[in-house]
């Protein structure tokens, strides 16, 4: 099984700020299997980016994806009160695993 | 637009089984391009994949789960089904459908990234 650890646990910012969460892979992942979610509370993930670096429909440019291996980041730059939420990685690699999310808040 | 909605019990006796139903509206859960999936969250915790079905009946288990576990699917109704025999106190979650893309590998279809969620229903194991 491929275990992702995602750093930082919690992610506290200003709105403005840019946020980096990383998301590290046991063994190497291609770049086409890793996607990240988004999770506000009391509702159902959305789906942000897949492939490492696409973004899904809808998702405006703010998000964006890097890294291959298994060293990935999602990257929201000009933080907004809306982007208060758990942040998951997934790879689909072999029998898919997500990692533990990170929580991103707005201070 | 297509939606998935879950359905069934809030409350399982230990020991008992565990069945949920996807409705899938606004497309066809004949078509090829997706599998249909299972995925839980423990209260306050992160993500679990369970499993996930294709059209022409090829079914993926999580390896941890794989014994207590079955999918199936209904193409009549249009929906998908999960069964969690044995069920425990560790059951209890908030049980997610969702459709993932499907990716060709080699000569394979198999399942990528979850584009599309249900909205979830909390399931209580408890006597």
């Amino acid at each position: 099984e491929i275990v992702l650890t995602q750093s930082p646990g919690t992610l506290s910012l200003s709105r403005g700020e840019r946020a980096t969460l990383s998301c590290r892979a046991s063994q190497s992942v291609s770049s086409f299997d890793l996607a990240w979610y988004q999770q506000k509370a009391g509702q159902a993930p959305r789906l942000l980016i897949y492939g490492a670096s696409s973004r899904a429909i809808g998702i405006p440019d703010r998000f964006s994806g890097s890294g291959s291996g298994t060293d990935f980041t999602l990257t929201i730059i000009r933080l907004e009160p809306e982007d208060s939420a758990v942040y998951y990685c997934h790879q689909y690699g072999s029998s898919p695993t997500f990692g533990g999310g990170t929580k991103v808040e707005i201070k | 637009q297509v939606q998935l909605q879950e359905s069934g019990p809030g409350l399982v006796r230990p020991s008992q089984t565990l069945h949920l139903t996807c409705i899938v509206s606004g497309d066809s859960i004949r078509t090829g391009a997706y599998y249909w999936s299972w995925i839980r969250q423990r209260p306050g915790k992160g993500l679990e994949w369970i499993g996930n079905i294709y059209y022409n009946g090829n079914i993926n288990y999580n390896p941890s789960l794989r014994r207590r576990v079955a999918i199936s699917l209904d193409t009549s109704r249009n929906q998908f089904s999960l069964k969690v025999t044995s069920v425990t106190a560790a059951d209890t979650a908030i049980y997610y459908c969702a459709r993932a893309q499907g990716g060709v590998r080699g000569v394979i279809i198999t399942a990528t990234h979850f584009d599309l969620w249900g909205q979830g229903t909390l399931v209580t194991v408890s006597a």
